[in-house]
């Protein structure tokens, strides 16, 4: 069946590095991919997505490229800041209206 | 942006009693809101699709007479959790569909059953 597999965390980085969390997925046919981030103790919230194979989805600094040949959606920033600290969520639709499929989530921790 | 909120933000009751949580789309019209529930250290699950003034479409696996959801409102829904045992125990969010297909998530209800 469907799922998505992102690393497990937590991650912790200094302020400015990189950073990548990798996201992988299976489907049977060709889902829209999404990131979703939670601040604490806040709601989910809609960071980036893609719907087709290599759309690169974009917003805050963060990236994302729909890698069909590599099932990935990695998420990318060049410089974390602090303010980026949450736990990120690697999502795939169904197909269904509005069913998703996510990942265990990542833990990040940006340190000044 | 679409604000969703939740209540209780969290919960404790004792083992056989009954729990509601309320999901409430503050500043649009939600005729499809969804229930996750999710585990420590695991991924949120759907539990069930909730369409406003029609019966709830549940998930393979989620019981719909523990888990109750009503949507009697575009701006409510509400899961009740009946009888509850240490088992139901976790993290449940809801989130509302906006017409366009985006999902804005509330910021989930902890339940603790003793």
């Amino acid at each position: 069946g469907n799922s998505v597999t992102q690393m497990e965390g937590p991650v912790t980085l200094s302020e400015e590095a990189f950073l990548t969390i990798n996201c992988t997925y299976t489907a049977t046919g060709y889902p829209s991919l999404f990131w979703y981030v939670q601040y604490p103790g806040e709601g989910l919230q809609l960071l980036l997505k893609a719907t087709k194979a290599d759309d690169k989805g974009s917003n805050k600094g963060f990236e994302a490229t729909y890698r069909k040949e590599t099932t990935s959606f990695h998420l990318e920033k060049g410089s974390v800041q602090v303010s980026d600290s949450a736990v990120y969520f690697c999502a795939q639709d169904t197909g269904s209206q509005g069913n998703l499929i996510f990942g265990k989530g990542t833990k990040l921790s940006v340190k000044p | 942006g679409a604000v969703v909120s939740q209540h209780p933000s969290w919960v404790i009751c004792k083992s056989g009693t009954s729990v509601k949580i309320e999901c409430r789309s503050l500043d649009f019209q939600a005729t499809t809101m969804f229930w996750y529930r999710q585990f420590p250290k695991q991924s949120l699950m759907l539990m069930a699709t909730s369409n406003e003034g029609s019966k709830a479409t549940y998930e393979q696996g989620v019981e719909k007479d523990k888990f109750l959801i009503n949507h009697a409102s575009l701006t409510l829904s509400t899961l009740t959790v009946t009888s509850a045992h240490p088992e139901d125990s976790s993290f449940y969010i809801c989130s509302a569909l906006l017409p366009g297909d985006t999902q804005y998530f509330g910021p989930g209800t902890r339940l603790t059953v003793l």
